[in-house]
């Protein structure tokens, strides 16, 4: 079974900083999502990795796939209050019929 | 969520009682999944469908059932609820295989 894991669990920061949180696995991944997901709605897809070492950006957001393909990390400057939610990453199983997903990375940024 | 619709928002069961979720879309997406989520475990696959009068099972499937006898609905039914059933269920669709893009706002689901 390909696990994901993700950390911090929780993470509480004021406005303005940065932060950097990851997503770990021992297996080795074809592609990697990233969601976010804000109370009582579903998840939103923010971008897809698929090559090593490759970097995404989303506004504020980078994306990177390690260069192994087994972790992925996004990166906020700047965060803003808006950027408050569940954050998960997800990838395609052995069989590739389906995504797993992590635990997910719960962010709040404070005024 | 405009494109992914799913009934009902909430609903309580009481151990034993059967019901029914759907999940409409307009996209005209030919994948569709059903995950539960429950807290730090993210989100899990119980079943998935890559097309009309297809279902397969995901990551969980014990105690569900799922049909898709149209192009736009998923249904996914508790035959007998458990305790153990309760959480937060989401449909999804996509266009692209085992990538699901869009989702729907939950149901949330507590069985007593």
């Amino acid at each position: 079974t390909q696990l994901l894991e993700q950390s911090p669990q929780f993470l509480s920061i004021q406005e303005g900083e940065n932060l950097t949180v990851y997503c770990n696995s021992s297996s080795v991944f074809s592609s990697l999502q990233w969601y976010r997901q804000e109370p009582g709605e579903g998840p939103v897809l923010l971008v897809t990795v698929v090559t090593g070492g490759e970097v995404k950006k989303l506004k504020r957001l980078t994306f990177q796939f390690g260069d192994a393909r087994k972790d992925s990390s996004l990166h906020i400057t700047a965060a803003q209050t808006g950027d408050t939610g569940l954050y998960l990453c997800a990838g395609p199983n052995n069989a590739g019929n389906m995504l797993t997903f992590g635990g997910g990375t719960r962010l709040m940024v404070k005024p | 969520n405009a494109g992914v619709t799913q009934t009902p928002k909430f609903r309580v069961l009481k151990t034993g009682q059967s019901m029914t979720l759907l999940c409409a879309q307009d996209m005209n997406h030919e994948y569709m999944y059903w995950y539960r989520q429950d807290p730090g475990m993210g989100l899990r696959l119980i079943h998935y469908s890559v097309g009309e009068g297809t279902t397969a099972k995901g990551e969980v499937p014990d105690g569900y059932n799922v049909s898709r006898l149209k192009k736009q609905n998923f249904l996914l039914g508790l035959e007998s609820a458990a305790p153990s059933q309760t959480s937060v269920y989401f449909c999804a669709t996509g266009s692209i295989r085992r990538q699901p893009q869009h989702f729907g706002d939950g149901t949330r689901l507590s069985i007593l």
